[in-house]
């Protein structure tokens, strides 16, 4: 079967850096999705990853290593703002997205 | 600004009364996805459409419905919602032209509540 697994909640101090995992046991690859859900809101797209590296944009960064199915969230120099659910998506071999549960990202000032 | 528009953001049904949810989109992409999510789960694709091809998920229940008249519109009908059915209901749009860069982009959601 397809799996996305991520913790289930974390918790971090504002300033701070977090990194949220997300491994993966999908039938074929075809890209990495990170997306932000603030409670009770749809995700908004934060990052797409397809090769092996980081990808940076601005206080998030986004890691992917395809032979270890696995991918990670950096975030730095957190806000308030970030507290949020942090959803890892692997696109198939059907180009169908798999979801994982998200993580759930408190924030302490 | 180019969106994907939810109408209404909440809903309120009685158990078994049909109920509709509207999505519609200004982004004039191919693709537009109907979502489950309950609290603390994972978005659940119900179906979607590319242009007017219609792709049922295997396990969403006949209960569900969905109807594209145009590029830019997209219905979900619960034809007797169950206590069950109570969920977010996102609506999100790709190009699906093809290629590993094929983002969704999601709607605000409708919250349905059963009665």
């Amino acid at each position: 079967g397809q799996n996305i697994d991520q913790p289930t909640e974390m918790t971090a101090t504002e300033g701070a850096i977090v990194q949220i995992n997300c491994t993966y046991q999908t039938s074929g690859f075809n890209g990495l999705f990170w997306y932000q859900q603030h409670a009770g809101e749809a995700p908004t797209f934060l990052s797409y990853n397809v090769l092996d590296g980081l990808e940076e944009k601005g206080r998030f960064s986004s890691f992917l290593s395809r032979s270890k199915g696995y991918s990670y969230l950096l975030l730095k120099e957190l806000q308030m703002k970030d507290s949020a659910s942090y959803l890892c998506a692997v696109r198939d071999s059907n180009y169908q997205l798999i979801w994982g549960a998200g993580t759930k990202l408190i924030i302490k000032p | 600004d180019a969106m994907v528009i939810q109408n209404p953001r909440y809903q309120v049904t009685q158990f078994g009364k049909p109920v509709t949810l509207s999505c519609s989109q200004t982004l004039n992409h191919n693709v537009m996805y109907w979502y489950q999510q309950k609290s603390s789960q994972a978005p659940k694709l119900l179906f979607h459409y590319y242009d007017k091809d219609f792709n049922n998920e295997a396990d969403t229940p006949d209960n569900f419905q969905s109807r594209r008249p145009n590029t830019s519109f997209c219905f979900l009908d619960i034809r007797s919602p169950g206590l069950g059915d109570a969920a977010m209901y996102l609506c999100a749009t790709s190009r699906g032209e093809g290629g590993h860069t094929d983002t969704q982009y999601f709607g605000p959601g409708t919250r349905l509540t059963v009665l």
